[in-house]
């Protein structure tokens, strides 16, 4: 049982450049997040899924898109980064509407150049 | 929606000394709220968390109170020690739409000084 696996955890972007982050789930969790962590800042949330085929924004949805085509993977696509998405990325998942704390995946480090 | 304050943003304390770190939420319909502990280059994890149909749970060395009609909780270490040297989260969970949605604080430094 590996919980929640990011991939990647590091990665060197140029401005312009697109990438997707992977996250997968071993829990059959049905919700899943994603959020970046700026310095002061706490945890914002990006995108998230209530299941399969679903996806909503959150809070800071500008310059992301997300799919979820399984369940278990939860996909964030940057198409065109930029310096101000320099930030780590933490996906996390959970067992939907009841009142259950998110497990957290190890986090991506993302720097935009 | 949701807007929850966390204060204070570092906190220093000798070791053995207790620790406590406060946040405020806005909507009254928030009804979970989980604490996480951040050590440095690692994923948050969840230390303790509280039901809104409850005042006070503890867990050996940490605790949270809720105090509902102020819309406050806290977190209380007793006994610190240097590994709980980390940042601290509160969280608060409202139910938005057909999601329930945690919105985080901005977190807490703690340092426990040998």
């Amino acid at each position: 049982n590996a919980g929640v696996t990011q991939t990647p955890k590091f990665r060197v972007l140029k401005t312009g450049q697109s990438m997707t982050l992977l996250c997968a789930q071993d829990m059959n969790h049905e919700y899943m997040y994603w959020y970046r962590q700026d310095p002061g800042m706490g945890l914002r949330l990006i995108h998230y899924s209530v299941g399969e085929g679903t996806t909503a924004k959150g809070e800071v949805p500008d310059g992301y898109n997300v799919s979820r085509l399984k369940k278990q993977n939860f996909l964030l696509g940057l198409e065109s980064a930029a310096p101000s998405q320099t930030s780590v990325y933490f996906c996390a998942s959970s067992y939907g509407r009841a009142t259950y704390g998110y497990t957290f995946g190890s986090g991506t480090r993302l720097t935009v150049v | 929606g949701e807007n929850v304050e966390q204060h204070p943003s570092t906190l220093s304390v000798q070791e053995g000394d207790s620790a406590v770190i406060k946040c405020t939420y806005s909507d009254s319909a928030s009804n979970y709220f989980p604490w996480y502990k951040q050590e440095l280059g690692k994923r948050p994890q969840l230390i303790i968390d509280i039901r809104s149909n409850v005042g006070e749970k503890k867990d050996q060395r940490i605790a949270v109170t809720l105090n509902k009609t102020a819309k406050h909780f806290s977190l209380h270490i007793t006994e610190t020690q240097p590994e709980d040297s980390a940042v601290y989260f509160c969280a608060a969970s409202v139910l938005s739409g057909s999601a329930r949605q945690l919105t985080f604080g901005s977190g807490t430094q703690l340092t426990v000084l040998p």
